[in-house]
């Protein structure tokens, strides 16, 4: 069955330095998400793309996150200049059209030191 | 804001059936039921989503209150690896995509 990967698991970083965390969405699937959840609390939606252009975004999505879909397999989530409080699971999901489901990807834990 | 309340928390006994509840009395035509679950800190996985009709497949069945005010998940024979936080959201048709979360049911299944 098509599963969304990502890499790393975990990925461990000081204050202030960039991050990029990768996502493999199923192969046929046309939107990407973002979603973080930060240690005890709700999953929260961080953005969304589609056609190489972000086509919604929360408050959360400042100008320190942005998006990318580099190649035709992985799409990315940077972070330019991580602060404490950016330290949350951060998970990949994708869906077929823009109704379909969405299936996540099992994490990446980001813990800012 | 999530537009559905769930109970924090539930137990349930291995082999038994669990029924988890939602409520969702602001919900609009337009609008489907879903639910994932959360298994410790993995990413949330699809369980089941519906319109109006009571829907199943191999996880859990999906029941609809004929007003569609209220839903409930069913799963008909609940193990251990059942345990998890269940997520009941409310998701329109058309417009924003977006999944909005809240606090989910923490459902344990006992031995």
């Amino acid at each position: 069955e098509p599963e969304v990967t990502q890499t790393p698991s975990h990925q461990v970083t000081q204050m202030g330095q960039e991050v990029i965390l990768r996502c493999v969405p199923i192969s046929n699937h046309l939107y990407f998400y973002w979603y973080r959840q930060i240690l005890g609390q709700k999953v929260e939606f961080l953005v969304s793309f589609y056609n190489n252009e972000i086509s919604e975004k929360s408050e959360i999505f400042d100008d320190q996150f942005s998006v990318e879909r580099p190649d035709g397999s992985n799409f990315t989530l940077k972070i330019r200049s991580t602060k404490l409080e950016d330290s949350a699971m951060y998970f990949c999901a994708s869906s077929l059209t823009r109704t379909d489901t969405q299936y996540f990807g099992p994490g990446t834990r980001l813990t800012v030191l | 804001d999530a537009k559905t309340t769930q109970p924090p928390s539930m137990d349930c006994a291995e082999g038994r059936a669990a029924n988890l509840p939602c409520n969702h009395s602001t919900i609009s035509g337009n609008e489907y039921v879903y639910w994932y679950r959360q298994i410790h800190s993995q990413g949330p996985q699809y369980i089941i989503h519906g319109l109006k009709n009571n829907e199943t497949n191999e996880m859990a069945s999906l029941i609809i209150t004929e007003d569609r005010k209220s839903s409930t998940l069913i799963l008909p024979h609940a193990t251990l690896r059942d345990t998890a936080v269940y997520y009941c959201i409310v998701r329109p048709h058309q417009g924003a995509q977006k999944l909005v979360f809240g606090q989910g049911t923490r459902l344990t299944i006992n031995p």
